[in-house]
This record gives structure tokens, C-alpha cells and sequence, in this order.
């Protein structure tokens, strides 16, 4: 089990451009996330999935958009790249263990926007 | 809506020293939380995890207790060595809905020889 990749691992861009970033994940979880972090905080929750065709908007959304087309992938589009949006980015997915669900992370993207 | 409030860092301990960094809620239901710790340069791993009242979690030498009555899930550890150093947060989710985790800022600990 590779648990949950992700790619690249770090990318700068420069304002107004676009990218996406990969999220894999091969436990056959359901649930899968994205989050960024920024310097000096916690993670926030920016969009989940709880299925391969269903997803639905976290804390903070604007300026990304997500696709679930199949269970094990879980791409993150930004679009118009912005300032704001340096920050690293974890993807993870859960699954019931004992009786709570667990997340598992990636290792992060580290994304510059200049 | 859902927080958790850490105490903020960074902490700074001699090897051997006894560790507690406090963790406080806010959360509407009954919540499961997390400690989860990010070593330099890695993603989260999840450190330990207590799912209803008094239960206490424990791994690697850590423990932390659910404390429903104060709304706490101190993390504590007797001896902290180098390796520990790291940044901890503390973290809650519900079990129904999207089962997203909502996370403190993060404690940095760093530990001297």
C-alpha cells in the first residue's frame, strides 16, 4: 500500500496561472479531503468528497475547484493563481477504524505563488 | 461553529523533561479528537486519538485524556527526548456528516540535548 500520494511536491507559479494538483490514495476509502496550510496555523478544510462522483465545499473554497470522478483520485484545480493561495496543500482520506474514522495524509504540496 | 484552541508555542524542554501542551474545544455533539504530530518537511501522522468521555489515548509515550466536563484533551508526555521535536495539533471531527477534522494552530515542541 502506497496510502495517500500526492504530486508535485512543491511548484511555483506565477499570478493568473493555473495548475492542478494530483491526489491518489489506494485503501479504497470513500471519504477524502483537501486541506491548506498556512504558516503558523492548523489546516483548513477546502473542499471533501465522501464518494467517487460527490463533493461538496469546506471552510475555504473560492479560487479551487475538485473533481471525483473515480474512488482513488481526488485532483484540485486552481485557477487565476493568487498571492493567497501560497500555502501547503495535504490531501487525505478516512476510513472507520474501531469507532471513528481515521485520516490519512499525504505528504503536501508546497505551492509559491509570485 | 466547531474550534479547537492549543496553547501556542513554541515550547522549549531539556531532554527528560515532562510535557504538557493544552488543548481545549468547542463543538456541538460529541466530538472525537486527535493529537496528530508533522516531524520537519513530512505530512501529519496521527499520534493518538480518543473517541467519547475518559477515554485516554496513548501511544509512543504520549497520552491524552478526553475530559468532557472542562472540554480538554491535554497532551502529555513524562520524558520527552530529541526526537520528539516536531509540531503538534490537536484536532476534533464528528462522526457523521463529512467527518472533516477541525484543527488548532499547532504547538511547536523543541527539545535540547
Amino acid at each position: 500500500n502506497a496510502g495517500v500520494t500526492q504530486t508535485p511536491k512543491f511548484r511555483i507559479l506565477k499570478i493568473g496561472q493555473s495548475m492542478t494538483l494530483q491526489c491518489t490514495q489506494d485503501m479504497n476509502h470513500n471519504y477524502m479531503y483537501w486541506y491548506r496550510q498556512d504558516p503558523g496555523m492548523g489546516l483548513k478544510l477546502i473542499y471533501y468528497s465522501v464518494g467517487a462522483g460527490i463533493t461538496d465545499k469546506g471552510e475555504v473554497p473560492n479560487g479551487y475547484n475538485v473533481s471525483r470522478s473515480t474512488t482513488e483520485d481526488f485532483p484540485l484545480r486552481l485557477e487565476l493563481a493568487a498571492p493567497s493561495q501560497t500555502s501547503v496543500y495535504f490531501c487525505a482520506s478516512s476510513s472507520l477504524q474501531g469507532l471513528t474514522y481515521e485520516q490519512y495524509f499525504g505528504p503536501g504540496t508546497r505551492l509559491t505563488v509570485t | 461553529g466547531d474550534s479547537v484552541t492549543q496553547m501556542e508555542g513554541p515550547v522549549t524542554l531539556s531532554e527528560e523533561a515532562f510535557l504538557t501542551i493544552n488543548c481545549t474545544y468547542t463543538a456541538t455533539g460529541y466530538p472525537s479528537l486527535f493529537w496528530y504530530v508533522q516531524y520537519p518537511g513530512e505530512g501529519l501522522q496521527l499520534l493518538l486519538k480518543a473517541t467519547k468521555a475518559d477515554d485516554k489515548g496513548s501511544n509512543k509515550g504520549f497520552e491524552a485524556t478526553y475530559r468532557k466536563e472542562t472540554t480538554s484533551f491535554h497532551l502529555e508526555k513524562g520524558s520527552v527526548q530529541v526526537s520528539d521535536s516536531a509540531v503538534y495539533f490537536c484536532a476534533l471531527s464528528m462522526d457523521t456528516g463529512r467527518r472533516a477534522l477541525t484543527f488548532g494552530s499547532g504547538t511547536r515542541l523543541q527539545v535540547q540535548p
